[in-house]
């Protein structure tokens, strides 16, 4: 059974640009989220879908946004750039959604904005 | 959220059993407590996770206390594999997994 995969596995973009990151899910996994991962901030939520629905949103700007599509493979997108937006971006997919459930992360997309 | 406290790092020797300890003194009763891990340069792992009663599986075994104030994560046999960030995470109806600090498990021969 294949896992999840993120791509690409690295980037580097300018400040100001954009980017677009793609996650798809473990296949029947209907949940998945984002996650941003610095040294200084670690772990921190984005958001998550299910079923093409965001369902929570973490503390972060509207420069952050996403989306599900109805195969639930997500995308993530963050516009205007800034030095501050490099970090490991983790998208996690779970069977269903909610405190009961186990997530499973895939190995992430580098971002480094310059 | 209801808040975990871990130690930082830990030490163990291969082959020995590695007990990882948590603390969440405002666990409310619909908190489960997960366990994750992450390795250098990957992406989190699921380990183990449970509501009230100790849990078993291939990875790792969880012990819960009787008033759920505490759980420690039981590595039977630790593995050079086996060094990597643990976190302790309580998860309630929310969508987020709250990852704190963790604890580091260096893993020696």
């Amino acid at each position: 059974k294949a896992g999840v995969t993120q791509t690409p596995r690295y980037l580097i973009k300018t400040r100001g640009q954009q980017v677009t990151l793609s996650c798809s899910p473990i296949s029947g996994h209907r949940s998945v989220s984002w996650y941003q991962q610095t040294p200084g901030q670690g772990l921190q939520f984005l958001f998550e879908y299910f079923s093409e629905t965001q369902r929570n949103k973490g503390n972060f700007p509207g420069r952050f946004s996403g989306r599900q599509f109805s195969n639930s493979r997500s995308e993530m997108n963050v516009s205007t750039l800034e030095l501050g937006d490099s970090a490991l971006y983790l998208c996690a997919s779970s069977l269903l959604s909610g405190e009961n459930t186990e997530a499973f992360f895939g190995q992430g997309t580098r971002l480094t904005v310059v | 959220d209801a808040k975990t406290t871990q130690p930082n790092s830990m030490e163990s020797n291969e082959e020995e059993p590695v007990h990882l300890p948590c603390n969440h003194s405002t666990i409310s009763g619909t908190d489960y407590i997960h366990w994750y891990r992450q390795l250098p340069s990957q992406g989190p792992e699921y380990v183990i996770h449970g509501l009230t009663s100790n849990v078993n599986n291939r990875m790792a075994s969880l012990a819960i206390a009787e008033d759920r104030k505490s759980s420690t994560l039981i590595l039977h046999r630790a593995t050079l594999r086996d060094a990597a960030v643990y976190y302790c995470i309580l998860r309630d109806s929310g969508y987020a997994l709250n990852f704190g600090k963790g604890t580091s498990l260096l893993v020696t021969p």
